[in-house]
């Protein structure tokens, strides 16, 4: 299947401090989502993006879909206690009858008081 | 409240057991899933069904079954063929073509 390369794999950030994670692939998506997991617990959907050069804000959050469509970048400003957990990138390409969806390693923030 | 369900949260198993691990949904979504998550690792994607009554394999499907009698419930019985099953299992359902996921809370699957 497709690859995903989702970087950093992990971050220690001070409250308060921005946080900017970013995945890429080898392969074009028509959709790009961003999913953050809190301790086992499922994934919950932060944003979708659905145009290439797109950015989208909820909140303190703000993911942009790259112009080549292989990339994308999530932006969490002002980080909280409550930012901790995995934060997935997802891509998907529809086309052919087919909508699987295509998820990254995952990325795992850590928030210090 | 609308959502999706899974159970059981935890489950043991002893070896060359078969064991199922439920997922409805009242969401009134077409398309459901299962992925199988591993510690540092995206999640997997097992099956998928997009529709009643038919349903296609994942990446991964080998020592796995579903079936899709109903829209609201999506069982996955994990069989014996399956040679490393201890994972954490999600279950999630959407729209038909949409990656907006509704994920449950996971089943934790442990063999002995």
């Amino acid at each position: 299947g497709q690859q995903l390369n989702q970087s950093p794999q992990s971050m220690f950030i001070q409250e308060g401090e921005d946080v900017s994670m970013n995945c890429t692939s080898s392969s074009i998506f028509n959709t790009w989502l961003w999913y953050k997991q809190e301790p086992g617990e499922g994934p919950v959907l932060l944003i979708a993006l659905y145009k290439a050069g797109e950015l989208t804000s909820n909140g303190r959050l703000t993911a942009q879909f790259g112009i080549t469509r292989k990339d994308s970048f999530l932006n969490i400003s002002a980080s909280i206690p409550s930012d901790v957990g995995i934060y997935f990138c997802a891509g998907q390409y529809s086309g052919a009858g087919s909508y699987q969806l295509t998820f990254g390693k995952g990325t795992k923030l850590s928030v210090i008081p | 409240d609308g959502g999706i369900t899974q159970s059981p949260k935890y489950l043991f198993r002893k070896e060359g057991q078969n064991v199922t691990l439920s997922c409805e949904q009242n969401l009134n979504h077409d398309a459901m899933y299962w992925y199988r998550q591993d510690p540092g690792q995206g999640l997997r994607l097992i099956y998928y069904s997009q529709i009643v009554n038919d349903f296609q394999k994942g990446d991964i499907a080998e020592g796995y079954s579903v079936s899709r009698e109903k829209k609201e419930s999506f069982p996955l019985t994990v069989t014996s063929a399956q040679k490393n099953p201890t994972a954490f299992y999600l279950c999630a359902s959407g729209g038909a073509g949409t990656g907006e996921l509704f994920f449950g809370e996971g089943s934790r699957l442990t063999v002995l």
